[in-house]
């Protein structure tokens, strides 16, 4: 499968405890995007990596949430302190040229 | 600011009828992307269209067809013939001009198709 992946796929933690995804862009795609969809709303962006750049963060992004993209390859999103308000599907996405970005199938969070 | 609105949040229609999902956009770029996706149950989303904003030809694509109309900012989506496979979520989106194409996605329209 040559396709975005994301891991894990699920994830239940508690509240108050740290989580991290995984995301694993289309090889040599150079663009990876993080964004956030809650319960009945579209997805929303988080941020933007360019290669290992991070270009560009959200309003949405506290400072409880950390992305990294350490070679230009994979990403991380890591969450500290987990709160209720942060279950949510978590996508990620890559391109290669400007407005053609595809889509992972997503981490599904439940803060308990 | 962008933003993009999808008035209905929920259709229901009986299979084989057509439906059409509305979106109105707001963009002061004058090169921007629109897209439409689908998401079904298993959450993933599925690319169907986009459309950059110098080319108002509409476009079908088997029962799927597409009416952009810059004058009123519109691109809406239309299903000939809906089949129960086609119920799921549907979004609107929109991205800017190059330098900056992160995706603004509508609230989505939830489609069910009854048999």
């Amino acid at each position: 499968d040559t396709g975005v992946s994301q891991d894990p796929r699920h994830k239940i933690t508690k509240r108050g405890q740290n989580v991290t995804f995984r995301c694993d862009p289309i090889s040599e795609h150079n663009r990876l995007y993080w964004y956030r969809q809650t319960l009945g709303q579209g997805p929303e962006f988080l941020t933007y990596f360019q290669n290992e750049a991070q270009l560009e963060k959200s309003r949405l992004l506290s400072d409880r949430f950390s992305a990294e993209r350490p070679k230009g390859s994979f990403s991380t999103l890591e969450i500290q302190r987990t709160e209720q308000g942060d279950s949510a599907m978590y996508l990620c996405a890559s391109s290669l040229k400007e407005n053609e970005q595809f889509f992972g199938p997503g981490t599904r969070l439940t803060v308990l | 600011a962008q933003k993009v609105t999808q008035a209905q949040t929920e259709i229901s229609v009986v299979e084989k009828e057509d439906v059409t999902l509305d979106c109105v956009y707001e963009t002061r770029d004058t090169t921007y992307y629109l897209f439409w996706y689908k998401q079904p149950p298993s959450g993933e989303l599925v690319f169907l269209i986009r459309r950059n904003s110098f080319d108002e030809q509409n476009e079908i694509s088997g029962r799927y067809s597409w009416n952009f109309q810059k004058s009123t900012s519109s691109f809406n989506f239309t299903i000939t013939a809906s089949q129960v496979v086609d119920s799921a979520v549907y979004f609107c989106a929109l991205s800017g001009d190059l330098r900056d194409d992160k995706i603004i996605f509508g609230k989505g329209t939830r489609l069910h198709i009854l048999p």
